[in-house]
């Protein structure tokens, strides 16, 4: 299972967009990256998922170059409520091996 | 109501005592999964299930036990609690390939072992 990699923290004024890389050089041809979002004392929810390209909906933005060794998601204009925790998680969405979420981005949006 | 709902939401035990975290689905997902999550360590994988009596090993599954003889139920038994199995305690679903692919997740359980 490709293993992922991020910052571990992150400080964004409101109004700013923010960008959160995660290096997964390990890839697999068929793994997906999907973005995870969690507030304390909640379960992570989901907010976006790619396999190439760029992918938008209506809370953020995917990245993901060429290579596929990296994404960036993509937070426009941050609100205090966008402080969270948020994981990038690698693997195939029809075997179910995208088991591991790591110690995820702690994003802090100060006012 | 529809969802993945955990019991209880608390719980404080003694040391050496056996405890079960309840974890119920109401979709039919064919994937269950337990983690724990710690300061500073994240979500980390304690078990996972395919299927109804299919399951499988995470990242830290010493001192714990799964079962899965229905679909819809993935309770978790701590055998003989450590103070170093407190902690909060999500369960989680999923279903492959069924387009966008993600876990839902339960509210939590925090367990606290005295």
């Amino acid at each position: 299972l490709a293993k992922t990699t991020q910052p571990i923290s992150m400080d964004s004024y409101e109004g700013q967009e923010v960008n959160i890389t995660c290096s997964h050089n390990n890839i697999a041809t068929n793994d997906y990256i999907t973005w995870y979002q969690q507030f304390p004392s909640q379960g992570p929810r989901f907010i976006i998922q790619g396999y190439k390209t760029k992918v938008t909906n209506e809370v953020a933005s995917l990245f993901i170059p060429a290579d596929r060794k990296s994404s960036t998601l993509s937070l426009p204009r941050v609100s205090l409520s966008d402080t969270a925790v948020y994981y990038c998680l690698v693997g195939d969405p029809n075997t179910g091996n995208q088991f591991y979420f790591g110690t995820g981005t702690s994003l802090t949006v100060i006012p | 109501d529809a969802g993945i709902t955990q019991s209880p939401r608390y719980k404080i035990t003694e040391t050496g005592r056996q405890v079960t975290l309840m974890c119920h689905q109401t979709w039919s997902h064919s994937y269950m999964f337990w983690y724990r999550q710690d300061l500073g360590h994240g979500l980390r994988l304690i078990y996972y299930s395919a299927a109804a009596d299919i399951t499988d090993k995470g990242e830290v599954p010493d001192g714990y036990v799964v079962s899965r003889s229905k679909t819809e139920n993935f309770p978790l038994t701590l055998e003989s609690a450590t103070r170093s199995q407190t902690s909060v305690y999500f369960c989680a679903s999923s279903e492959p390939g069924t387009g966008v692919y993600g876990y839902t997740f339960g509210s939590g359980t925090r367990l606290t072992v005295v």
